[in-house]
């Protein structure tokens, strides 16, 4: 079964600056997707940004990239010129890319605090 | 265009009383995920349906838990009787295409906040 590992429970960064957080999984699969969820207070789970496991380039989306080590089974994301709107719960996703079997496991999550 | 509805928004029970939540899909969305969030720990999938049907249900408590989604479109998530352990979030998911999809995005409803008392 797939695991996915976050190993920082609470991140902290000054408004504008950069920060990154970190994620590893654990899988015996070559064909899959890795995805960062934004959980703000009011619960909703919002989609940051996807990786597609083939692909070598790493994914972007404005202020957000990510660092895909697919060797190292790794996947961290960086936030750029980090905003007090980034203060969230950030939660690390797999997803097999196996035909129907489409859940997502999730990590345990990293509580962003945002400093003015 | 409208998101993932879920109701209640909050739900307050004693142990043992049963309690139901409701989810409405984005238009046009046949799969549907609901996922259950202890709180400190990421979401867990508790029952995925394609269209009416049901896809995974491993992880369902099924001595206690039922789940539907009748015509395809609405879904109800059902636990009868409740454990104290139950308390957590609910949150209902949808995605556009089905099992043959492989890079559709799941959409995520603002959940359920359960406390069984």
């Amino acid at each position: 079964a797939q695991t996915v590992t976050q190993s920082q429970p609470e991140m902290s960064v000054q408004e504008a600056e950069t920060v990154t957080l970190s994620c590893t999984y654990d899988t015996s699969e070559s064909d899959y997707y890795l995805f960062w969820y934004k959980q703000p207070p009011s619960r909703q789970m919002i989609l940051v940004i996807r990786q597609e496991a083939y692909k070598q380039q790493n994914a972007t989306e404005n202020r957000f990239s990510v660092n895909f080590q697919k060797a190292a089974k790794s996947f961290s994301l960086k936030i750029s010129d980090s905003q007090l709107g980034d203060a969230a719960m950030y939660f690390c996703a797999y997803r097999s890319g196996f035909q129907g079997a489409q859940k997502l496991v999730f990590g345990q999550g990293t509580r962003l605090t945002i400093n003015p | 265009e409208a998101g993932v509805a879920q109701s209640p928004r909050y739900k307050i029970i004693e142990k043992r009383q049963s309690v139901a939540f409701w989810c409405n899909p984005i238009s046009g969305h046949a799969t549907l995920y609901w996922y259950q969030q202890i709180l400190g720990q990421g979401p867990k999938l508790l029952i995925q349906f394609q269209n009416n049907g049901v896809v995974d249900d491993s992880q369902l408590p099924k001595d206690r838990f039922s789940a539907e989604r009748l015509k395809g479109v609405d879904s109800t998530l059902k636990i009868q009787p409740a454990k104290l352990e139950d308390s957590a979030v609910y949150l209902c998911a949808s995605s556009l295409v089905g099992r043959l999809a492989r890079a559709d995005t799941q959409y995520f409803g603002p959940g359920t906040r359960l406390t069984v008392l």
